[in-house]
């Protein structure tokens, strides 16, 4: 069975600054994505970024950029300028790719965010 | 932006009740999800549902589950006779054909038994 771990379970950044958040998982399949979601007061998940296993291209998203490292099995992301409005809880997520898209997320337990001003 | 939609956003129900949570998944998607949030906890994968029957279930999803697509456009929950322990947040998702898709989820329904 996958599992994702962060081991991180809050972390503080000064407004403007950067933060990594980082985020292990284990597998034994070649064929996957990863994700990190937002989860903001409101509970509504927030697709933040997605990398393609079979990429090696570190994905990005304006301020958002992810650091994989697939034989490591790490994907930490990388905020830069933090704003207020990134305070949140993140949860960096797996999916199996198996031809389909049945197969579900696997999520780890979150980073909860502080943005200090 | 299509999106998915949950009614109702709070449900509250007695012990041993039975309730069913909707979820209209936009329109194109062939994929289908239910996922819990307990409190402070993690996300957890309930059910998948594909070409109108479960593709996958996890440990949680027990026999007091079920879920259905009864029209070809909702997609519901239903947990047959609800315990303390099932109060939590619960989200639907789906996902479009392809590869390189993402799931798109609900903005959660939450419900309490008391």
């Amino acid at each position: 069975a996958q599992t994702v771990t962060q081991s991180q379970p809050e972390m503080s950044v000064q407004e403007a600054e950067t933060v990594t958040l980082s985020c292990t998982y284990d597998t034994s399949e070649s064929d996957y994505y990863l994700f990190w979601y937002k989860q903001p007061p409101s509970r509504q998940m927030i697709l933040v970024i997605r990398q393609e296993a079979y990429k090696q291209q570190n994905a990005t998203e304006n301020r958002f950029s992810v650091n994989f490292q697939k034989a490591a099995k790490s994907f930490s992301l990388k905020i830069s300028d933090s704003q207020l409005g990134d305070a949140a809880m993140y949860f960096c997520a797996y999916r199996l790719y198996s031809g389909g898209g049945a197969d579900g997320l696997t999520f780890g337990k979150g980073t909860h965010l502080i943005i200090q001003p | 932006e299509p999106e998915v939609t949950q009614t109702p956003s709070h449900q509250v129900t007695q012990m041993g009740q039975e309730v069913i949570l909707r979820c209209v998944p936009i329109s194109n998607h062939l994929y289908f999800y239910w996922y819990r949030q307990i409190l402070g906890q993690k996300v957890e994968f309930l059910v998948s549902f594909y070409n109108n029957e479960i593709s996958e279930k996890s440990e949680i999803f027990d026999d007091q589950f079920s879920v259905e697509r009864p029209d070809g456009s909702n997609f519901t929950l239903k947990i047959r006779s609800t315990k303390l322990e099932d109060s939590a947040m619960y989200f639907c998702a789906s996902l479009p054909k392809g590869r390189n898709t993402e799931a798109f989820f609900g903005q959660g329904t939450r419900l309490t038994v008391v």
